[in-house]
C-alpha cells in the first residue's frame, strides 16, 4: 500500500505571496492531518479534515485553510506569506483520526 | 491545558547499550500514546502506539509503557544501533487533538 505523498518537497516563495500545498493519503483513509513544524515550535496542529470536513483546529491565524477533496485528497494555502512560516509543514492521514502516518513533508522557505 | 514533556533534548549513547527515552504529560485524559523517529528533514515514522487502556506495546528492539497515573510514558531501545540515531517524539490524542513533545534526539556513537 502506498504511504502519504505530499507535493512539492521543496518551496521558495517570497512575503506576500500565497502558497498551495498538496497532500494524498493513504489509500482507504478518510482523515487527513496538517503539522507545521519549526525549530523553535516543534510540531504544531493546523488542522484536521475527515470526509470533506474540517473536524479540528489548531490555533493559527486564518491566514492558513485547507480543504479535503472527495478522493480524500488534500490541500493546504497560506495566503500572505511571513517570513515565520518559512517551515516543514508535514501531513498525516488516518482511518480514524487516531493512529496517524506522516508524510515526508514540503519545506517552505519564505524570503 | 495538556502539555507534553521530553527529556533530555539530546542523548548520545554508545553502540550496543540499552536506553530509555522518556515523555511526561500534564493530564492523564488522553485517548493514545504514539512514538513516532524522525530522521533529519524527514517526515515521521510510527513506532509504537498504545492505547489508552493499554500498559505497553513491543515491536522488536522498541518497548513503550504507558503510565497514566503518574502521567509518563517510556521508550525502551534495546541493543542499540547507529541507525537508530534520529529524533524520538512522542504525541498525545486527546479529545480529537494530537499535541507533540518537542522530541529527544538521539545519537548512538559507533
Amino acid at each position: 500500500k502506498a504511504g502519504v505523498t505530499q507535493t512539492p518537497r521543496y518551496l521558495i516563495k517570497t512575503r506576500g505571496q500565497q502558497v498551495t500545498l498538496s497532500c494524498s493519503p493513504i489509500s482507504g483513509h478518510r482523515s487527513v492531518s496538517w503539522y507545521q513544524q519549526t525549530p523553535g515550535q516543534g510540531l504544531q496542529f493546523l488542522f484536521e479534515y475527515f470526509s470533506e470536513t474540517q473536524r479540528n483546529k489548531g490555533n493559527f491565524p486564518g491566514r492558513f485553510s485547507g480543504r479535503q477533496f472527495s478522493n480524500s485528497r488534500s490541500e493546504m494555502n497560506v495566503s500572505t506569506l511571513e517570513l515565520g512560516d518559512s517551515a516543514l509543514y508535514l501531513c498525516a492521514s488516518s482511518w480514524d483520526g487516531y493512529e496517524q502516518y506522516f508524510g515526508p513533508g514540503t519545506r517552505l522557505t519564505v524570503t | 491545558k495538556q502539555e507534553v514533556t521530553q527529556i533530555p533534548a539530546a542523548l548520545s549513547v554508545p553502540e550496543g547499550e540499552n536506553l530509555v527515552l522518556n515523555c511526561s504529560f500534564t493530564d492523564s485524559a488522553i485517548y493514545n500514546l504514539q512514538w513516532f523517529r524522525q530522521d533529519p528533514g524527514k517526515g515521521l515514522t510510527s513506532l509504537l502506539l498504545i492505547q489508552s487502556s493499554q500498559r505497553e506495546q513491543t515491536s522488536g528492539r522498541l518497548n513503550a509503557s504507558l503510565d497514566k497515573s503518574s502521567g509518563r510514558s517510556t521508550l525502551y531501545i534495546a541493543a542499540s544501533q547507529p541507525g537508530d540515531s534520529a529524533t524520538y517524539l512522542c504525541a498525545l490524542n486527546r479529545d480529537d487533538k494530537i499535541i507533540f513533545g518537542k522530541g529527544t534526539r538521539l545519537h548512538i556513537l559507533p
